[in-house]
């Protein structure tokens, strides 16, 4: 098993262009979230989805979009980058609502944008 | 705010020595509590969890102490090996906000040979 699996590793975009970061897991669980991961702080929330066909906003999620595409899949979109987002995104995901159980996290995208 | 805090930013230890890595959390109703330890370009990786009815769990070589008391996390680690060098972040289930965990900004523990 995979695990999660992020694509692109790495990215660098213009300011005002656009990308979608892909994640997709193959332990069959129903919860996905995507973090950010800034120098000297903790992963902070971006969106999750509980399951599938439902998301919801979290701690930062201007500027973003996402996707729950099926149960394995989940993307994050930026429709129109900015120097600010530039930073580490990980996603990850549980059985259920990590209110209780452990995240499973991808090896993350690092982004830059100039 | 961030509600999840480190003392130490970084810990520097010798390979052999026990480590201690302390987190203050300011939510008294959290529940549950998480450790993960992060590499350098990988991303968070479990290493163990602990419930608001237990004080002390261990795993292997790994032990997390809960003081409710005083809204204290840490997470020991016996025997520290050059392996351990890393991130280490602690988490807690905020209730109330999203159903997901909020992070600390982690502390950096070196191990020198």
């Amino acid at each position: 098993n995979a695990g999660v699996t992020q694509t692109p590793k790495f990215q660098v975009l213009k300011t005002g262009q656009s990308m979608t970061l892909q994640c997709a897991q193959d332990m069959n669980h129903n919860s996905m979230y995507w973090y950010r991961q800034d120098p000297g702080m903790g992963l902070r929330l971006i969106y999750y989805s509980a399951s599938e066909g439902t998301t919801d906003k979290g701690e930062v999620p201007n500027g973003y979009n996402v996707s729950r595409l099926n149960k394995r899949e989940f993307s994050l979109r930026l429709e129109s980058a900015a120097p600010s987002q530039t930073s580490v995104y990980f996603c990850a995901s549980s059985w259920e609502g990590a209110t209780n159980e452990k995240l499973f996290f991808g090896s993350g995208t690092q982004l830059s944008v100039l | 705010g961030e509600s999840v805090g480190l003392h130490l930013p970084t810990l520097s230890v010798q390979e052999g020595d026990n480590s201690i890595i302390n987190c203050a959390y300011s939510n008294s109703a959290s529940d549950y509590f998480i450790w993960y330890k992060q590499e350098s370009g990988k991303g968070p990786q479990f290493i163990i969890d602990i419930r608001s009815n237990m004080d002390k769990r261990q795993g292997q070589r790994v032990t997390v102490l809960l003081n409710k008391t005083v809204k204290h996390l840490s997470l020991q680690i016996a025997a520290t090996q050059p392996g351990d060098s890393a991130v280490y972040f602690c988490a807690e289930n905020m209730r109330g906000g999203y159903s997901t965990l909020t992070f600390g900004k982690g502390t950096m523990l070196l191990v020198s040979p």
